[in-house]
C-alpha cells in the first residue's frame, strides 16, 4: 500500500529556516516523481516543486532561492528545506507522488511563519 | 506562467442536480487538465486526468471535458459526498497551477 507521511512542520519566525520530511512506503521515492503543494489557510492549493527520478528538480517562482527539495534513497524519504522563510510560506504543505497529477497524498503538515 | 480560471468560484445546489464546473487556460494545454476534489481537513483527491480520463475508483457521475484552452467538470447527479471544494490544475508545464477553486454547497 502506497504511503506518504509529512513530518517538520511546526510554528517558525519569519527569516528562519525549516526542514520538512516526507516518509514513503509502498514504493520506492528514487523510481518515483515526487512533487510538494501547500495550501495556506482558507486559500487553493499552489504547486511548490518536485524532484524527478533522475534527480532534476524543479520550483515555482515564490520558493525558487529558498526552498530546497532533495531525497534519501536509504531512507526512502522526501525533503523540502525551506529558509529566509515568509509570512506568505504559511501552509499546509502535503507530499505527493506524481510529477503533475497526484493520486496519493499525505496528511500533510502545518507551517505556520510568525513573530 | 499558465494561469487558471475556474467559475463560478462557489455554486449551491440541491442533491441529484447536474452541474458543470468550468475553467479555462490563459494559453493552450492540449488536454494536460486534472480535476481534484478536496474537502476539510483532508488531501485532495484526484478525480479526473488528462481532461478526460475518471481515476480508478471515482463514480462515474463525475466528468470531464474540454481541450485547448476550455475545459468542464459534470457532475450527474449531485450525492451527499459531492459537496466540496473542486480545482482545476494544468499539467502541462511547471509551474503546475491550480484554478482558485469551486466551492460547492447544498441548496
Amino acid at each position: 500500500e502506497v504511503q506518504l507521511v509529512e513530518s517538520g512542520g511546526g510554528l517558525i519566525q519569519p527569516g528562519g529556516s525549516l526542514r520538512l520530511s516526507c516518509a514513503a512506503s509502498g514504493f520506492t521515492v528514487s523510481n518515483n516523481y515526487i512533487s510538494w503543494v501547500r495550501q495556506a489557510p482558507g486559500k487553493g492549493l499552489e504547486w511548490v516543486s518536485v524532484i524527478y527520478s533522475d534527480g532534476s528538480t524543479y520550483y515555482a517562482d515564490s520558493v525558487k532561492g529558498r526552498f530546497t527539495i532533495s531525497r534519501d534513497n536509504s531512507k526512502n524519504t522526501l525533503y523540502l528545506q525551506m529558509s529566509s522563510l515568509r509570512a506568505e510560506d504559511t501552509a499546509v504543505y502535503y507530499c505527493a507522488r506524481g510529477r503533475s497529477d497526484w493520486v496519493y497524498w499525505g496528511q500533510g503538515t502545518l507551517v505556520i511563519v510568525s513573530s | 506562467d499558465i494561469q487558471m480560471t475556474q467559475s463560478p468560484s462557489s455554486l449551491s445546489a440541491s442533491l441529484g442536480d447536474r452541474v458543470t464546473i468550468t475553467c479555462r487556460a490563459s494559453q493552450s494545454i492540449s488536454s494536460s487538465l486534472n480535476w481534484y476534489q478536496e474537502k476539510p481537513g483532508k488531501a485532495p483527491k484526484l478525480l479526473i486526468y488528462a481532461a478526460s480520463s475518471l481515476q480508478s475508483g471515482v463514480p462515474s457521475r463525475f466528468s470531464g471535458s474540454g481541450s485547448g484552452t476550455d475545459f468542464t467538470l459534470t457532475i450527474s447527479s449531485l450525492q451527499p459526498e459531492d459537496f466540496a471544494t473542486y480545482y482545476c490544475q494544468q499539467s502541462s508545464s511547471t509551474p503546475y497551477t491550480f484554478g482558485q477553486g469551486t466551492k460547492l454547497e447544498i441548496k
